[in-house]
């Protein structure tokens, strides 16, 4: 069964740092981009990373670039999302996504169930 | 950036009722085009990539359409397992998500 755990998320305050982090099982997580996508409340789906399988393609949405890195362990089939200088904008739910890639197509066929950040003072 | 604009932003309908919604891209996008349902309290689910191609899984009720910047989903004989929200998305130029479209039971 192919699945994505995500966790880590919990209530930060304004400028502070969370580390979300996402284990992946059912699948060869090395074969895959991964991404990271959020929901705020009651608000629609943003994109905000994605790493390549190898790690050497990296990018950022501009809402969170320069404040949050994402990285992947592939040894232990991980995904994490370092945040940091955290907004009260930043509040949602975190999804840990899958990046299907079939020849220029691309879509997230793999979803976690989601962690979720406060930031709040 | 590419913008996409989902109509309508809710509608209602009843079992069995067709329903189509639609996705506009700011630009042209090919066919670089997936939807995804989201259901309340539920993670996103792939329906559609391609424009058109059904994820693995997916009922044949589903069904997608379109390129350049005008897309639809359509479902064909509404279940009870459909209502929620579903959402547009690009993958032309990074990933952009349309505002999304609420299906409710008339």
């Amino acid at each position: 069964q192919v699945l994505l755990v995500e966790s880590g998320g919990e209530l930060a305050k304004p400028g502070g740092s969370l580390r979300l982090t996402c284990v992946a099982s059912g699948f060869t997580f090395s074969d895959y981009y991964m991404a990271w996508i959020r929901q705020a409340p009651g608000k629609g789906l943003e994109w905000i990373s994605y790493i390549s399988n190898t790690r050497h393609t990296i990018q950022y949405a501009d809402s969170v670039k320069g404040r949050f890195t994402i990285s992947r362990n592939n040894a232990n089939n991980s995904l994490y999302l370092h945040m940091n200088t955290l907004r009260a904008d930043d509040t949602a739910i975190y999804y840990c996504v899958r990046l299907l890639i079939i020849g220029e197509q691309e879509a997230f066929d793999v979803w976690g169930q989601g962690t979720a950040v406060t930031v709040s003072a | 950036d590419i913008q996409m604009t989902q109509s309508p932003s809710s509608l209602s309908a009843s079992i069995g009722d067709r329903v189509t919604i639609t996705c506009r891209a700011s630009q042209t996008i090919d066919k670089y085009l997936s939807w995804y349902q989201q259901r309340p309290g539920e993670a996103p689910r792939l329906l559609i990539y391609a424009a058109s191609t059904l994820h693995s899984g997916v009922p044949s009720r589903f069904s997608g359409s379109g390129s350049g910047t005008d897309f639809t989903l359509t479902i064909s004989s509404l279940q009870p397992e459909d209502f929620g929200t579903y959402y547009c998305q690009q993958s032309y130029s990074t990933y952009i998500f349309g505002q999304g479209t609420k299906l409710n039971i008339k």
